[in-house]
């Protein structure tokens, strides 16, 4: 079992939609929680944390976490094209982070 | 400020040589990570160097990686007798305390 696990995709998203993304992790112990976009040719860019159970919400970006589900997603609400990236969650365990795979979005015009 | 920086951006080498790898981290930033990242492939984690404690080396695939950080400065990656399976882009990251990673651009390296 991957201590991270995303769907890869592609997740195809209209223009203007809100695009879903979700990540499980296995470590319980886990307490900081990332999420990062990586265009084609690019390298990781930081784009939300979060640390604590809820919601968190910057600009069109909300992260969720549930601690008890072991599960914590990304929402991207009215997807421009230039949202089209993979998007990697990255959970901390075992004193480093553990990245998923990603999950390759398309926002089609 | 300035973010992490990696030289060279890119090094195209024959099989058997030795290749270097540098990364320059954010200023302040106690940890060091470096990654490697094939073709379509997600992040696998090479080594990581937190302040003056012992590297954690696990993720090294050979022994013909190695890696070294002089205090909380610079880190060199160095493959030994470059393979073609070692073509892929390497990346460095920093972090403060907070455990938010900080990537470089990144070297793509080609073995020939």
């Amino acid at each position: 079992q991957k201590e991270v696990e995303q769907n890869s995709g592609p997740l195809s998203v209209p223009e203007g939609a809100i695009a879903s993304l979700n990540c499980t992790y296995s470590d319980r112990g886990s307490q900081s929680f990332f999420w990062y976009r990586q265009y084609s040719g690019k390298s990781p860019e930081l784009i939300m944390s979060i640390y604590s159970n809820g919601d968190k919400e910057d600009g069109r970006f909300t992260a969720q976490l549930n601690k008890a589900s072991q599960y914590v997603s990304l929402l991207i609400r009215d997807s421009q094209p230039s949202d089209s990236a993979t998007y990697l969650c990255a959970v901390n365990g075992w004193g480093k982070l553990q990245f998923g795979a990603g999950t390759q979005v398309v926002v089609t015009p | 400020g300035a973010g992490v920086s990696q030289s060279p951006s890119n090094k195209v080498t024959e099989k058997g040589k030795d290749v270097e790898l540098r990364c320059d981290p954010i200023s302040g930033h106690t940890a060091l990570y470096w990654y490697r990242q094939r073709l379509g492939q997600g992040l696998e984690f090479l080594i990581y160097f937190q302040g003056n404690s012992a590297p954690d080396k696990s993720g090294l695939p050979s022994d013909r990686f190695s890696a070294e950080r002089t205090g909380e400065s610079v880190s060199t990656l160095t493959i030994q007798r470059t393979q073609q399976e070692d073509s892929a882009v390497y990346l460095c990251a920093s972090s403060s305390h907070f455990d938010e990673q900080y990537f470089g651009p990144g070297t793509r390296l080609t073995v020939t």
